[in-house]
């Protein structure tokens, strides 16, 4: 089946530090892919997406690209901040047989940014 | 507020007691679904509903039950908890279909303790 694969963390970066963290895919076909971020006590949230390669997801400053040729979705960060201490999630929308949709996610990557 | 509401917040229980966690979406969703985010697995969805009384098993359905007979709730149900379903649980929403692109909205999550 469809799966995702990200870095394993935690990752811990000084203030202003520049962020990666990797994520691969398997799927059949082309899902659409996301990130996600969940800050601390808090459920999670859309932080960008991309539908079809070669498109670029951006916002707050992360950045991600579709990229079919590798099945990555790297997301990237050119200078962190302590309010981006976070656990973030990559997922790709996995269609079903039925046709049903659901979200497959990665593990999770924990980050801290200290000042 | 565009929302998902779940409740109760956290709870700790004992084995066999049933228990219920609801959740309730203001968007007119038609897709529901219920995750667990457990150290090292990431979110993993139990169960899903593409619509009013359309349920559909996840990838972990087992020792839950959920329903759907209005399109805003979606309860989940542990008849029977046990210690292994002590996690953190998320319910989310989105539109159908999903390639149209909209994000799943999750909520804040249920911290559930079986003892």
């Amino acid at each position: 089946g469809n799966s995702v694969t990200q870095m394993e963390g935690p990752v811990t970066l000084s203030e202003e530090a520049f962020l990666t963290i990797n994520c691969t895919y398997t799927a059949t076909g082309y899902p659409s892919l996301f990130w996600y971020v969940q800050y601390p006590g808090e459920g999670l949230q859309l932080l960008l997406k991309a539908t079809k390669a070669d498109d670029k997801g951006s916002n707050k400053g992360f950045e991600a690209t579709y990229r079919k040729e590798t099945t990555s979705f790297h997301l990237e960060k050119g200078s962190v901040q302590v309010s981006d201490s976070a656990v973030y999630f990559c997922a790709l929308r996995d269609r079903t047989q039925g046709g049903s949709e659901k979200l497959v996610f990665g593990k999770g990557t924990k980050l801290t940014v200290n000042p | 507020e565009a929302q998902v509401t779940q409740n109760p917040r956290y709870l700790i229980t004992v084995t066999g007691k049933k228990l219920t966690v609801t959740c309730s979406q203001n968007m007119n969703h038609e897709y529901m679904s219920w995750y667990r985010q457990d150290p090292g697995l990431g979110l993993r969805q139990i169960y899903y509903s593409m619509n009013v009384e359309v349920t559909d098993k996840g990838d972990v359905p087992e020792g839950y039950k959920v329903s759907r007979k209005e399109k805003r709730n979606f309860p989940l149900i542990l008849e029977s908890p046990s210690p292994n379903q002590t996690s953190l649980y998320f319910c989310a929403s989105s539109r159908v279909p999903q390639s149209s692109n909209q994000p799943q909205h999750f909520g804040d999550g249920t911290r559930l303790s079986i003892l």
